[in-house]
């Protein structure tokens, strides 16, 4: 199976600020990869699909890039309401498989 | 508003059985491929299994789950089922019910999206 590696484990992000999270696959997952977001006590929710498109709804500072083995997620200014885990998932292979995720927490 | 709303979790004893229920609203439930996913306590997400429409057919699971759990549907009443059978205490985990989404319908595997609010499932002596 593929596995996905996230980076950082822990961001420490100040508001306003950008946001940076990494997300790799242990082999090519296409451009086939989603990025959710998890606030505590909460179900994740899509934010992005097809690597790159924003799911409905979701504001047009997240941003997601790459294909093939990277992946990026963007937030190019974080407000209060980002601070949550965010975690990939690569839907190219079978089974589909999720990073460890990223906590983006306020600096 | 797709929507989903799962129901059933609790405490079990190791080796035993649990099911759970997911209510589906807002599309057509008999059209969706349905997965659920489950996260263990403080950790990541990690896929159980998937049921197609009734039109494609089929079940296949995780490795980890396969041969104790069963994921079925009724689709007179838009609900997705989860057979836990023989538990183990790494079982215990939030599961959630998911729709699966696919840019196609000739892709194999998608995304998921909505997510239900989750159901505990503890399993311990």
């Amino acid at each position: 199976e593929i596995v996905m590696t996230q980076s950082p484990a822990t961001l420490s992000v100040s508001p306003g600020e950008r946001a940076t999270l990494s997300c790799r696959a242990s082999q090519s997952a296409s451009n086939n990869l989603a990025w959710y977001q998890q606030k505590p006590g909460q179900a994740p929710r899509l934010l992005i699909y097809g690597a790159s498109t924003r799911a409905t709804g979701i504001p047009a500072r997240f941003s997601g890039s790459g294909s093939g083995t990277e992946f990026t997620l963007t937030i190019s200014s974080l407000q209060s309401e980002d601070f949550a885990v965010y975690f990939c998932q690569q839907y190219n292979t079978w089974p589909r498989t999720f990073g460890q995720g990223t906590k983006v927490e306020i600096k | 508003e797709m929507q989903v709303v799962e129901s059933g979790g609790g405490l079990v004893k190791p080796g035993g059985s649990l099911r759970l229920s997911c209510g589906a609203s807002g599309f057509t439930f008999s059209h969706a491929w349905m997965s659920w996913v489950r996260q263990a306590p403080g950790k990541g997400l990690e896929w159980v299994g998937r049921i197609k429409s009734k039109t494609d057919g089929g079940t296949d699971y995780a490795a980890p789950v396969k041969g104790r759990f069963i994921i079925s549907r009724d689709d007179s009443i838009d609900t997705l089922y989860l057979q836990l059978n023989s538990l183990q205490t790494d079982d215990t985990a939030v599961y959630y019910c998911v729709v699966d989404k696919r840019h196609t319908s000739a892709d194999p595997e998608g995304w998921f999206d909505p997510w239900g609010q989750g159901t505990l499932v503890t399993v311990s002596s």
